[in-house]
């Protein structure tokens, strides 16, 4: 069955230093969109992607954010300037044109120190 | 900004026993899903409701869209302790953002 992937599983960085963290949607699928979950909380949207460019973005998406979808298979999310209070989970999820199911990757930890 | 909540926050009970979690809007929902996430997974989708009053089954699982499409419950039958997890509610316009609920994390004692 097709599935998310999303690479690094747990990424450790420094407060200040930049992060990619990297998603490879399901292929036939044009929509994609990264959320986060901050421990024991619930799951917040950050950002939603369409041809080539942001189709929404919640307030936490500041400019410290940035997404992109470099090649025909690769969606990032990078961070520029990590805080501690950027430490979550970071799940990518992508859709299928038309049908309103959300496919999440296992997610990336993302430790701030 | 629009608030889903949902209640109970936790639940603990025993194998067996039923399990209920309830969904509120602030305002009218479009839509409702439910989302499972298992300790340390991610969100897996469940069902979507669309209609006034709809219900919907999956096996031991009774999803209800309340008649004013502002509330939604999720109940289970007779837990079984793979129903372990937390259950997220979440709204969706089309292909957009999902705003999830507060998600009601359920615990089975064996």
């Amino acid at each position: 069955e097709p599935e998310v992937t999303q690479t690094p599983s747990h990424q450790v960085t420094q407060m200040g230093q930049e992060v990619i963290l990297r998603c490879v949607p399901i292929s036939n699928h044009l929509y994609f969109y990264w959320y986060r979950q901050i421990l024991g909380q619930k799951v917040e949207f950050l950002v939603s992607f369409y041809n080539n460019e942001i189709s929404e973005k919640s307030e936490i998406f500041d400019d410290q954010f940035s997404v992109e979808r470099p090649d025909g298979s690769n969606f990032t999310l990078k961070i520029r300037s990590t805080k501690l209070e950027d430490s979550a989970m970071y799940f990518c999820a992508s859709s299928a044109p038309g049908v309103s199911i959300q496919y999440f990757g296992a997610g990336t930890r993302l430790s701030v120190l | 900004g629009q608030q889903v909540m949902q209640i109970p926050q936790y639940q603990h009970v025993q194998e067996g026993e039923d399990f209920t979690t309830y969904c509120n809007s602030s305002t009218t929902l479009s839509n409702i899903q439910w989302y499972k996430q298992r300790p340390g997974g991610h969100p897996v989708f469940l069902i979507q409701l669309v209609k006034s009053g709809e219900v919907k089954k999956q096996k031991r699982l009774t999803f209800q869209f309340g008649e004013a499409k502002k509330n939604s419950s999720l109940h289970i039958t007779a837990t079984q302790t793979t129903d372990v997890g937390t259950y997220f509610c979440a709204e969706i316009f089309g292909n957009e953002k999902l705003t999830f609920g507060t998600g009601t994390r359920l615990t089975i004692i064996p």
